[in-house]
């Protein structure tokens, strides 16, 4: 399967830790996004990279939120001091990133529980 | 408690009729307009792209018609099969702006096909 991956799938948390979540995008796909789905809604932007570069952050990334991407293939989405808010399916995504409007490929994301 | 993000617009058919689903967009600026399809647990699958220089794509047994005057964007999905049951979400993505990387999604359509 090339498509893209993520880990771990579901995710069960105490209130108050840490969590990290992968990503591997598709291969040769510059660009990877972070995207937030809470239940009954649409995927919410957070963060994408072009390559290494973390070009564009959501208001939605609070500061206990932080995305790398350092050697431009893989990332990493961390979660501090989980709160019962961050409940949601966290979802990759990446695009060829060739011009402008690229497709964007999903993950089967990160279902994350905060208890 | 409030349950808004439940009450998803639902379209039910039978196996073998057309289905249409609308979805308006909000931001006259889009360039780029994507339908996906989400099954139950999984990630966004991406059905048919069309860009604003178009009024009208199609693809395989799908249909993306497009009207910027109006700033409404319909999929047709003809001859409709239990397997296309799924919530679908437009996209819109303004990739000639400032935030070329992000996606914008709708509130997406539950559709139910019965054999």
């Amino acid at each position: 399967d090339t498509g893209v991956s993520q880990n771990p799938r579901h995710k069960i948390t105490k209130r108050g830790q840490n969590v990290t979540f992968r990503c591997d995008p598709i291969s040769e796909h510059n660009r990877l996004y972070w995207y937030r789905q809470t239940l009954g809604q649409g995927p919410e932007f957070l963060t994408y990279f072009q390559n290494e570069a973390q070009l564009e952050k959501s208001r939605l990334l609070s500061d206990r939120f932080s995305a790398e991407r350092p050697k431009g293939s893989f990332s990493t989405l961390e979660i501090q001091r989980t709160e019962q808010g961050d409940s949601a399916m966290y979802l990759c995504a990446s695009s060829p990133g060739q011009g402008d409007g690229d497709t964007q490929y999903f993950g089967p994301g990160t279902r994350l529980t905060v208890l | 408690g409030e349950s808004v993000g439940l009450h998803l617009p639902t379209l039910s058919v039978q196996e073998g009729d057309n289905s249409i689903i609308n979805c308006a967009y909000s931001n006259s600026a889009s360039d780029y307009f994507i339908w996906y399809k989400q099954e139950s647990g999984k990630g966004p699958q991406f059905i048919i792209d069309i860009r604003s220089n178009m009024d009208k794509r199609q693809g395989q047994r799908v249909t993306v018609l497009l009207n910027k005057t109006v700033k409404h964007l319909s999929l047709q999905i003809a001859a409709t099969q239990p397997g296309d049951s799924a919530v679908y979400f437009c996209a819109e993505n303004n990739a000639g702006g400032t935030s070329y990387g992000k996606l914008t999604f709708g509130q997406g359509t539950i559709l139910t096909v019965h054999p």
